[in-house]
């Protein structure tokens, strides 16, 4: 079955370190696009990329970073210039311009 | 950029129940889905309806894209039903944008 997968589910980290969360699609969507999930709140964009080896900044884009350089493929490093890291982070891919939004199951990240 | 707004915040029904959520938005889109997150945190798509009415099952979904606001009904609702919807909004630009969701909780 086509999907997204995202992994871990769950992380730890400490202060300061950095991580990068993983995140895979087999739909052969073109666009990709990293949201952060604080509690009780909506998503907000963190990066997205539209074609393979480009990618733009979101609206919370500090102390994040992403590379695409395969089209299943959109990894998210968390930084430690990220002041609040500690959230969930979802994945999603999309056709295009046009069309739904397939996200992934999202990695909880915790920060001590 | 544009604005969602989402209404009511929270929602408490009896099952069997029947709902309606609203989502407002502030300009033209070109995009609008309809999400449920359930309590495990997995977003589910449940209508991709930029204009128009649709529906699938018990649930259907009307844009009116001129008047800018779109409403999803629930009927029969079930305690599976249960989690945050979100409205979630494209414009001009290539972002989706979210509302701040319908915490909606159906009791026994």
């Amino acid at each position: 079955d086509g999907g997204i997968t995202q992994s871990p589910k769950y992380l730890f980290r400490k202060e300061g370190q950095n991580v990068t969360l993983s995140c895979e699609q087999n739909l052969n969507h073109d666009a990709m696009y990293w949201y952060r999930q604080d509690p009780g709140q909506g998503l907000r964009l963190i990066y997205y990329s539209q074609i393979v080896n480009d990618f733009q900044k979101g609206d919370i884009a500090e102390g994040y970073s992403v590379s695409r350089e395969k089209k299943e493929s959109f990894p998210l490093t968390v930084t430690s210039a990220q002041k609040n890291p500690t959230a969930f982070y979802l994945c999603a891919s999309s056709m295009g311009e046009g069309g739904g939004y397939t996200f992934g199951s999202g990695t909880r990240l915790t920060v001590v | 950029g544009i604005q969602v707004e989402q209404s009511p915040p929270d929602l408490i029904l009896q099952e069997g129940a029947n709902s309606t959520l609203r989502c407002n938005f502030s300009d033209s889109v070109n995009n609008l889905q309809w999400f449920h997150q359930n309590p495990w945190g997995q977003l589910i798509n449940l209508f991709y309806i930029p204009s128009g009415t649709k529906q699938n099952g018990r649930l259907s979904a009307t844009t009116v894209a001129t008047e800018r606001y779109s409403l999803l009904y629930i009927s029969s609702s079930q305690t599976t039903d249960s989690g945050v919807y979100f409205c979630a909004v494209k414009g001009g630009g290539n972002k989706l944008t979210f509302g701040t969701g319908t915490q909606l909780k159906v009791e026994l």
